[in-house]
Formats: C-alpha cells, structure tokens, sequence
C-alpha cells in the first residue's frame, strides 16, 4: 500500500524558477489537499480539490497553482518561485464520509534561494 | 476570522504519566475536532476526532474533550509512552466552508524516562 506519494522530496530553486510538485493516491480518495509547513509552525491550507476537475483556494494561496485532472493526481505548481515559498509541502487525502481522517505523504522539502 | 491555536508549545513528562494537550479555537461553526500526531520528518497522522455536538470521545490511550462554552479542546493520552514524543496538532473542519481541513500551531510532546 503506497497511499500518498509525493515527488519530489527535496528540492532546490533558484528565485524566479518554476517548478510542480506532484502528489498521488492510490486510495481512491475524492479530497485532496495541499499544505506548507513552516518551522515551528502548523500546517497552513494553500488548495484543495474535493473531486477530479475542481479546486478551490485555501488559506495561502498566493504564488501556488493546482490541477486535479486525474483523480489520483493533484498537482501543485509554483510559476516563479520567491524565498517565502521555502518550506515543507505537504498533500493529503481523504474521503468525504470520512474526511477528518485526512492521509498525508512524506512531505517535500522545498529551499528557494 | 478562522483559528484554532494552542496554549503551550512544548510539554515535558515523565513515562507513564499522564498528558494533556490543550487547543483554543475561535470558530463555533466547524463540525469536527481532530487531533493529529506528526513525528519527526513524517506527515500528521490521524489520532482521534470529535463531532461539535459531543463533549468526550476515547479512543486507545487517548481521549477528547470539547468545551463549547469556552471554545477549548483537549486531548488527553494515558500512560504516555516513548513513542508518543512528536508534535500534536488540533484542526476543525468546515463542512460550509468546502470541508476546509484547518490545522492549528502544535505543542511538542517531550516522553522523558
């Protein structure tokens, strides 16, 4: 069981560089979602998508694009990176009838420099 | 607006003591309390969560309490293990709002022997 996969794990970006940063579920979940985790900080909403084809904005959204053209797929795209995107990202998914039990991958760790 | 926070960032007990995590937030209207567990350099995990019409859940080890009145969750483990060091995050989710997951700051577990 792979669950939640993202790719890459690190990666280093000079300002101005774009980049994607793919996640994909092997659950069938319908919910997906995107975070970034700051030192010392919680988790902070950038998009979701509750079903293929959909997204909607999160807490930070500012800088981020996301596509959800395959269920299994949700795919988060920085156009030109800037040194505040330097964090950890992380996606998730989960069921509707079931959506306090989001799964997580094993979060990517992104330097903009 | 939306938060949920955390009253202390760090807690300290002894093995097999017993621990409380406390969480403050501010929005009446979500549905569901969670409470996550994130170990180092590892995604959240799912712990327990808590329908808003509840004011006590246990699970194994771990309970949940909700206080409306004063808008305070808590998560209390029994018999605190090694392995229960990691950084504990509450969220709420807003089923109005999209089933927004919102995380809130963490408090690290410190399991001394």
């Amino acid at each position: 069981n792979a669950g939640v996969t993202q790719t890459p794990k690190f990666r280093v970006l000079k300002t101005g560089q774009s980049m994607t940063l793919l996640c994909a579920q092997d659950m069938n979940h319908e919910y997906m979602y995107w975070y970034r985790q700051d030192p010392g900080m919680g988790l902070r909403l950038i998009h979701y998508s509750v079903g293929e084809g959909t997204t909607a904005k999160g807490e930070v959204p500012d800088g981020y694009n996301v596509s959800r053209l395959k269920k299994q797929n949700f795919l988060l795209g920085l156009e030109s990176a800037a040194p505040s995107q330097t964090s950890v990202y992380f996606c998730a998914s989960s069921e509707p009838g079931r959506n306090t039990e989001a799964f997580f991958g094993q979060g990517t760790r992104l330097t903009v420099v | 607006g939306e938060s949920v926070g955390l009253h202390l960032p760090t807690l300290s007990v002894q093995e097999g003591d017993n621990s409380i995590i406390n969480c403050a937030y501010s929005n009446s209207a979500s549905d569901y309390f969670i409470w996550y567990k994130q170990e180092s350099g590892k995604g959240p995990q799912f712990i327990i969560d808590i329908r808003s019409n509840m004011d006590k859940r246990q699970g194994q080890r771990v309970t949940v309490l909700l206080n409306k009145t004063v808008k305070h969750l808590s998560l209390q483990i029994a018999a605190t293990q090694p392995g229960d060091s990691a950084v504990y995050f509450c969220a709420e989710i807003f089923s109005g709002g999209y089933n927004k997951l919102i995380f809130g700051a963490g408090t690290r577990l410190a399991v001394h022997p």
